[in-house]
């Protein structure tokens, strides 16, 4: 199985802040890569596909990158609304795995 | 929009077999990858398996043995059984669309349901 290793695993950060969330996977995946938010109770909910495409409705603010086994996903400006845990996950294999989480807090 | 509503017995007894439907709701069956995940805090979210319409199934060698997802393409619904379970089978479960664009060979997660609380105890 393709392991996704993210860091950090808790970010304490601000409104405004400008935050790097990094996913690193254990081969080589190419663009396979997707990037989720989830809010507690909540089901998680797709924000950027293919590394760096930015699902409809997501903000702008929201940006992903990255090829191969390192990727990132940066939001530009914090705000309220972007608090939770965000998941990378691969699909360039199955069984299709997540990263283990990063806890975006205030 | 495509919207997903689960359903299903929370609360099992080790070797029982778990039981779980979704209804989808703004789309037909045809055209993507019906897909059951599952969350815990032990192993985090874990892909159990997907099925299509043409019935093309793929599971998770993990639970291969145990696992069987069904498609009702007359209701529009897709359904998840899990056999035998066991306490490390407590999780919530989320149903969820996996839609794969043709044209740029970009696989996604972009609808799910709400999640059930699925609890193993004796």
């Amino acid at each position: 199985d393709i392991q996704l290793t993210q860091s950090p695993s808790s970010l304490p950060a601000s409104v405004g802040d400008r935050v790097t969330l990094t996913c690193q996977a254990s081969q080589d995946i190419n663009s396979h890569l997707n990037w989720y938010q989830q809010k507690p109770g909540q089901a998680p909910a797709l924000l950027i596909y293919g590394a760096s495409v930015l699902e409809t409705g997501v903000p702008s603010r929201f940006t992903g990158g990255g090829s191969g086994t390192f990727f990132t996903l940066t939001i530009a400006s914090l705000q309220v609304e972007d608090f939770g845990t965000y998941f990378c996950q691969q699909f360039h294999d199955v069984p299709y795995t997540f990263g283990r989480g990063t806890d975006l807090k205030i | 929009q495509v919207r997903l509503h689960q359903w299903g017995t929370g609360l099992l007894k080790p070797s029982e077999t778990l039981s779980l439907t979704c209804g989808v709701y703004g789309s037909s069956l045809r055209g993507s990858y019906w897909t059951w995940i599952r969350q815990s805090p032990e192993k985090g979210l874990e892909w159990i398996g997907e099925s299509n319409e043409s019935g093309n199934r793929k599971y998770n060698p993990s639970l291969k043995t145990r696992v069987t997802i069904s498609l009702d393409t007359s209701s529009d619904q897709f359904s998840l059984r899990l056999y035998s379970v066991t306490g490390a089978d407590t999780a919530v479960y989320f149903c969820a669309r996996g839609f794969y664009d043709f044209g740029t060979g970009e696989f996604y997660f972009d609808s799910w349901g709400q999640g059930t609380l699925v609890t193993v105890a004796a």
